[in-house]
């Protein structure tokens, strides 16, 4: 069956630091990976994919993910971080064997930077 | 500004009720998602519709229905409204169903049963 996981319901990061929020996934095709951040009171946002190509994806905001395929994880990155990156953030994946195109969600990261 | 607009913004009615929730997506999108997020249970898909047909069905119960119309908008209707009901319900959009496309979300309604 497919799923995704965030095993850290929240992250705290040091302003200035770098940040890395975690994603792992099992599907029985290949993987779509996408990540989506959400603002206090605001719709999700889309932040970055993974398709097919480089493993190293940039994104919005200075953001950027690694897909590594061997350990079946797609984490967020971030070299520095800063007080606005503040929020939920969520992974998800899309099976290419999955005919219904469904995405597949995680449970959400509150990411919390500190100043 | 995502360009999915969602109306209303703040809804608040009591158990046994029922209400309509509506979604525009961007211009050009076929596919229609919506979701359901409360502070227990996360995001949790509910239903997509691509081009007016129903597409994939999600934890979606029997007392909600949707439809996609033929100028692309749709709606979301909840029946016989129960407290735990109380959540942020998101439209989403895309250009098509397929893998690689990206959601664009709209900014939600707030449902709140009393």
């Amino acid at each position: 069956a497919q799923s995704v996981a965030q095993p850290e319901d929240q992250v705290n990061v040091a302003e200035g630091n770098p940040l890395t929020v975690k994603c792992t996934y099992s599907v029985s095709g290949n993987p779509y990976l996408f990540w989506y951040v959400q603002y206090p009171n605001r719709g999700l946002q889309f932040l970055l994919k993974y398709i097919t190509g480089d493993n190293l994806v940039k994104g919005s905001y200075g953001f950027e993910a690694e897909f590594n395929k061997s350990q079946t994880s797609f984490h967020l990155k971030k070299p520095s971080a800063l007080v606005s990156d503040s929020a939920l953030y969520f992974c998800a994946v899309r099976d290419t064997r999955d005919s219904n195109y469904q995405l597949i969600w995680g449970a959400g990261t509150k990411l919390i930077i500190k100043p | 500004d995502s360009g999915v607009t969602q109306t209303p913004k703040h809804l608040i009615t009591a158990t046994g009720q029922r209400v309509t929730l509506r979604c525009s997506p961007r211009s050009g999108d076929l596919s229609v998602y919506w979701y359901q997020q409360s502070l227990d249970q996360g995001l949790q898909f509910l239903i997509q519709y691509y081009n007016g047909e129903e597409r994939a069905k999600g934890n979606i119960l029997e007392r909600f229905s949707a439809q996609q119309f033929p100028d692309l908008h749709s709606e979301l209707n909840l029946s016989s409204l129960e407290l735990g009901d109380s959540a942020l319900y998101f439209c989403a959009s895309s250009e098509a169903g397929l893998f690689y496309n990206e959601q664009f979300f709209g900014p939600g309604t707030r449902l709140t049963v009393l």
